[in-house]
């Protein structure tokens, strides 16, 4: 089974501080998504890696950057995080030519006061 | 560019009702169409999808879609829901971009609620 675990269920942070959000999937996966979950607006792509130290912008990139080293490992960072970025991400991670299934994460759960 | 329609944001249905969530899009290219299911304190996981052939596809715990080309449309249906369906199900197409079709669009959710 494909396993995608993102470091932390619930954060809280505070207005201006530089939040990382962990994502490591175990499959080998080239490919791994950032969403943002938002009542009654779905999933939103924050941004897209295709490949190690590759990345392209989603449709909301704006107050985000990623980072992605390894194969493994997708990260998303906040550089000062902001109330409206108050939140459910996602992690997910896909093969190429798995048919465009994607894998997800649990969760991170981000509460900015 | 591709998008998803979820006319039903929120659904009750009492236990043994039959199921039908809504799911239209637009899109020009080969279609492939997912539903994804997110269970109260669970990761999003996929439901079932349609590649090709029978339009009817059937997925896990007796969840089925059916894939009706003229109408772009992509319902999802059960004929008897209990209360474990509980969840948010959330319909989703691939978009075309620079890079091919690596990406999806999802709708926004469907919150299913089932009374015992």
């Amino acid at each position: 089974d494909v396993k995608v675990t993102q470091s932390s269920r619930y954060l809280v942070k505070r207005t201006g501080e530089k939040v990382f959000l962990e994502c490591v999937q175990d499959m080998d996966h080239e490919n791994m998504f950032w969403y943002r979950q938002d009542p009654g607006l779905g999933l939103r792509l924050i941004y897209f890696s295709y490949d190690v130290k590759m990345k392209e912008k989603g449709d909301i990139p704006e107050g985000y950057s990623v980072s992605r080293e390894k194969k493994e490992r997708f990260s998303l960072i906040l550089e000062s995080a902001s109330t409206n970025q108050t939140s459910m991400y996602l992690c997910a991670s896909r093969l190429p030519g798995g048919g465009n299934i994607q894998y997800f994460g649990a969760g991170t759960r981000l509460s900015v006061l | 560019a591709q998008s998803v329609s979820q006319h039903n944001h929120h659904v009750i249905l009492s236990e043994a009702a039959s199921l039908e969530l809504g799911c239209n899009y637009s899109y020009g290219g080969t279609v492939n169409l997912f539903w994804y299911v997110q269970y109260p304190g669970q990761h999003l996981q996929l439901l079932l999808k349609y590649f090709s052939g029978d339009p009817l596809v059937k997925g896990i715990k007796g969840f089925e879609a059916e894939f009706i080309k003229s109408k772009f449309s992509f319902n999802l249906r059960k004929p008897s829901v209990q209360w474990s369906d509980t969840a948010e199900y959330f319909c989703a197409v691939p978009r075309a971009d620079s890079g091919g079709y690596q990406k999806v669009t999802f709708g926004t959710g469907t919150k299913l609620q089932v009374i015992p």
